[in-house]
């Protein structure tokens, strides 16, 4: 069955620091990689998406990530973080061509603290 | 316009009895999906309906069941609470595979489920 690791469970960092969260997922095939974000008291939302194309994709609020196939990760970077940052992230994997996001298989979440 | 609607908040229910979550998606939107957030185990996949159909179903016993409506409102039932039933029940929408290569789930707020 397909999964999703995510090596951090938790990292805190100051203000200005560089970010970067692991994500590997097992399936060989064809897959859809997204990352989303869940603010504390807030629902999920959307960073960033990769369906095909430039494994380096940019997302929302200076989030990137770079898909290696060969590594099967798909990290999560920023340069520099925010306070405003803080939340909890969350890797995540369909199957398949199209892109569907029906059937989002998650990692278990790296929360993220940043320090003022 | 408006979000993913669910409905109730939160509740609060006795082993063995069971229990209906409801879910109204975007405008538009014929995909409903439903997941299961604890912390242990993080977001679990549970089910997908399109047009009234379950197009995919995770790992979960037969106590969980889940329905779609003509107008795309799902609800999920789960049946013989367990304790280790209590979580945060979230739904997501999105638009079909197929129609767009940009498709996104939108995720509600959840209902936070607590058995006693």
């Amino acid at each position: 069955a397909q999964s999703v690791s995510q090596h951090n469970h938790h990292v805190i960092l100051s203000e200005a620091a560089s970010l970067e969260l692991g994500c590997n997922y097992s399936y060989g095939g064809t897959v859809n990689l997204f990352w989303y974000v869940q603010y504390p008291g807030q629902h999920l939302q959307l960073l960033l998406k990769y369906f095909s194309g430039d494994p380096l994709v940019k997302g929302i609020k200076g989030f990137e990530a770079e898909f290696i196939k060969s590594k099967f990760s798909f990290n999560l970077r920023k340069p520099s973080v925010q306070w405003s940052d803080t939340a909890e992230y969350f890797c995540a994997v369909t199957q398949g061509y199209g892109g569907s996001q029906g059937n989002l298989i998650f990692g278990k979440g790296t929360k993220l603290s940043v320090k003022p | 316009k408006a979000g993913v609607t669910q409905t109730p908040r939160y509740l609060i229910k006795t082993r063995g009895q069971q229990v209906t979550l409801s879910c109204s998606p975007i405008s538009g939107h014929r995909s409903v999906s439903w997941y299961q957030q604890t912390p242990g185990q993080g977001l679990q996949f549970l089910f997908e309906y399109f047009s009234e159909t379950q197009r995919n179903k995770g790992n979960f016993p037969g106590r969980f069941s889940g329905r779609q409506f003509s107008n795309s409102r799902s609800e999920m039932n789960v049946s013989t609470l367990e304790l280790g039933d209590s979580a945060l029940y979230l739904c997501a929408s999105s638009l079909p595979t197929g129609l767009s290569m940009n498709t996104e789930a939108f995720f509600g707020q959840g209902t936070r489920l607590t058995v006693v």
